[in-house]
């Protein structure tokens, strides 16, 4: 069963900090990785798709890694701003025959970023 | 520019009552879903659709039923409501293919008392 895990759980840091969030997941079998936004009381934004073939993407200030080895993702966020405050979910699409786009969920990093 | 809609918004239910929580997308996706976010547990999936006529179920199907007879829509019934489905319940879709990128409603928050 592939599960997918996130830390920290949450993060306060100053405004223009160059930030870390991390996203590891168990069964390498995946189509591809997405990362999403949060934020409270919201419905979840998509940032970043990162095929399984692909090693990172870039959006802005947001670039994302994937090692599908390793079983490893990362979310880089540059010179943060208090308008990144949010929680920050990645999930998984699994590898499936007919099977839509059936996504697993981390549990989110809480970011929040302090001016 | 409205994406996935979901109705309603807020909606608080007793134990033991039925209602349906509505999903529509105006952007001719095939691929559909349901996921429950709770807090703990991330968001699971619940039902998903992979085109009209076709569903089937998730991770927690349990105590929900689906149907797609359209493209565009793709309604959630809860059938005798219980305390545990008390959850904030989001529908996706996703065009057809291995790399797509899903697309969110805003959520519905249901409360079952």
């Amino acid at each position: 069963k592939q599960e997918v895990t996130q830390i920290p759980a949450a993060l306060s840091v100053p405004e223009g900090e160059n930030l870390v969030l991390n996203c590891s997941f168990t069964d390498s079998a995946i189509y591809n990785l997405q990362w999403f936004r949060q934020d409270p009381g919201k419905g979840l934004t998509s940032l970043l798709l990162i095929q399984s073939s692909q090693r990172e993407q870039t959006s802005g200030r947001l670039n994302a890694s994937l090692d599908k080895s390793s079983g490893r993702s990362t979310l880089y966020i540059a010179a943060s701003q208090p308008g990144d405050s949010a929680t920050y979910l990645c999930a998984v699409r699994r590898l499936r025959a007919n099977a839509g786009n059936m996504l697993t969920f981390g549990g989110g990093t809480r970011l929040m970023v302090k001016p | 520019n409205a994406g996935v809609t979901q109705t309603p918004k807020f909606q608080v239910l007793k134990t033991g009552q039925s209602m349906t929580l509505q999903c529509a997308q105006d952007m001719n996706h095939e691929y559909m879903s349901w996921y429950r976010q709770d807090p703990g547990m991330g968001l699971r999936l619940i039902h998903y659709s992979v085109g009209a006529g076709i569903t089937d179920q998730g991770e927690v199907p349990n105590g929900y039923n689906v149907s797609r007879s359209t493209t565009e829509d793709f309604p959630l019934r809860l059938l005798s409501a219980a305390p545990s489905q008390t959850s904030v319940y989001f529908c996706a879709s996703s065009q057809q293919g291995i790399n797509t990128e899903a697309f969110f409603g805003q959520g519905t928050r249901l409360t079952v008392v």
